[in-house]
């Protein structure tokens, strides 16, 4: 069965920096795109970052370019999320996303609060 | 980037009873529509790609239709387990972007 598993939420303050972790298991992660994707307390879900199945390209919304990097080793079949500057509205549950031209499976989540 | 937009925000149904969610792109995404299911504490589910195409184990009392910029999820008698948040995603371009999102209650 395909897992995502996230982990390294936590609470962080304004202006401090957290990485996120996502394991992925039984698929074979190299041939596959991933994303992070965001959901604010009772909010709706936004698109965060991707990468493509070899690394070499990225993809971020506007609310986090220059302040978050997407990568991923296929080795290890793991994708990470360093996120710095975090800002209160960077409050959310991040989700890992496998990409088959739509979104088809989703981790658990991870929470992050920005809060001093 | 392309917008989408539900309808209703919240849809009120008896169990047993038909509901019919819609989705509007402000341009067009060709079929490249996905439906997503979240009940509450939970990730996302894809429920439906590709506009009409069911997920591996999805029922068939989802159903989904539509093309270009208007799509509708039709749930045929309603479940305890269907009443939840459905959101619908294009994947036609760059960045992805999803509806805002319709509660099934």
């Amino acid at each position: 069965d395909v897992q995502l598993v996230e982990s390294g939420g936590g609470l962080v303050q304004p202006g401090g920096s957290l990485r996120l972790s996502c394991s992925a298991s039984g698929f074979t992660f190299k041939i596959y795109s991933m994303y992070w994707v965001r959901q604010a307390p009772g909010k709706g879900l936004e698109f965060v970052a991707g990468i493509n199945n070899k690394g070499e390209n990225t993809e971020y919304a506007d609310s986090v370019k220059d302040r978050f990097t997407i990568s991923r080793d296929n080795s290890k079949n793991t994708i990470s999320l360093q996120m710095s500057s975090l800002r209160p509205e960077d409050t959310a549950v991040y989700f890992c996303v496998r990409e088959n031209w739509y979104f088809d499976y989703w981790g658990q989540g991870t929470l992050v609060t920005v809060s001093s | 980037e392309i917008v989408m937009t539900q309808s209703p925000a919240t849809l009120s149904v008896s169990p047993g009873e038909r509901a019919t969610l819609s989705c509007r792109a402000s341009q067009s995404v060709a079929s490249k529509l996905a439906w997503l299911q979240q009940r509450p504490g939970q990730a996302p589910r894809l429920l439906i790609y590709a506009t009409s195409t069911r997920a591996t184990g999805v029922p068939a009392r989802f159903s989904g239709s539509g093309s270009g910029t208007e799509f509708t999820l039709t749930i045929s008698g309603l479940q305890s387990e269907d009443f939840a948040v459905y959101y619908c995603q294009q994947y036609n371009d760059w960045p992805r972007t999803f509806g805002q999102g319709t509660k099934v209650e």
